[in-house]
């Protein structure tokens, strides 16, 4: 069946290295994947996507990468601050159906000061 | 605009009640979709329209639950005398089709069911 994991529940980073959340995908029908960041009682909020027709797209402090070959995704975060603090979720999803959503379980991103 | 708008944030009702929550979509964004989530877990996929056509509904969306999209506007999700396991945080989604598929979420509706 389809399903989108997360590697590791959770991660520490020391304030102002990078972080690197990784995520691996089942479905390879899936052409669409996005970036979300969760704070505490609060909606996902979107980060980045990229789409099956590229491997890499930058944002501001933010990098995603997409290996098709192994269905893996990942986001990197430089310089990591203590705003970065929150649960990540990557999502897939076929904008060929109805683009709905498939999410991951989710990691924690600790920032320690 | 300044997003997806969901009401109300916060519900405490009773075991056998009827809840209604309300989600206003980004301006002219076509499709709108609703989530579920629980603590520790992913929001997993409940319902979703295009313009005021619901076009698919999960397995999750038991027959106590109804979600409308009248104008193709604002949406509503109901659900009809909750149980426990219906506590959760509800979200609603919308995009715009044939644009970017970007999809952005509210806040969403938290529901304590006691």
């Amino acid at each position: 069946g389809e399903s989108v994991g997360l590697h590791l529940p959770t991660l520490s980073v020391q304030e102002g290295d990078n972080s690197i959340i990784n995520c691996a995908y089942s479905n390879s029908a899936s052409d669409y994947f996005i970036w979300y960041k969760q704070e505490s009682g609060k909606g996902p909020q979107f980060i980045i996507d990229i789409r099956s027709n590229m491997d890499k797209r930058q944002g501001q402090r933010v990098t995603v990468l997409l290996n098709k070959t192994v269905k893996h995704l990942s986001l990197q975060i430089a310089a990591t601050q203590p705003g970065d603090s929150a649960v990540y979720f990557c999502a897939e999803s076929n904008t060929g159906a109805n683009s709905k959503l498939t999410f991951g379980k989710g990691i924690t991103l600790s920032v320690r000061p | 605009d300044t997003g997806v708008s969901q009401d109300p944030r916060h519900k405490i009702t009773k075991r056998g009640q009827n809840v209604t929550f309300r989600c206003d979509p980004i301006s002219e964004h076509n499709r709108l979709y609703w989530y579920r989530q629980t603590l520790g877990q992913g929001p997993e996929f409940l319902t979703y329209f295009q313009n005021e056509a619901q076009l698919e509904k999960s397995r999750l969306l038991s027959d106590r639950f109804s979600a409308e999209r009248p104008k193709g506007s604002f949406s509503t999700l109901e659900i009809q005398r909750t149980e426990q396991g219906d506590s959760a945080m509800y979200l609603c989604a919308s995009s715009l089709q044939n644009s970017g598929n970007t999809i952005y979420f509210g806040e969403g509706s938290w529901l304590t069911v006691v």
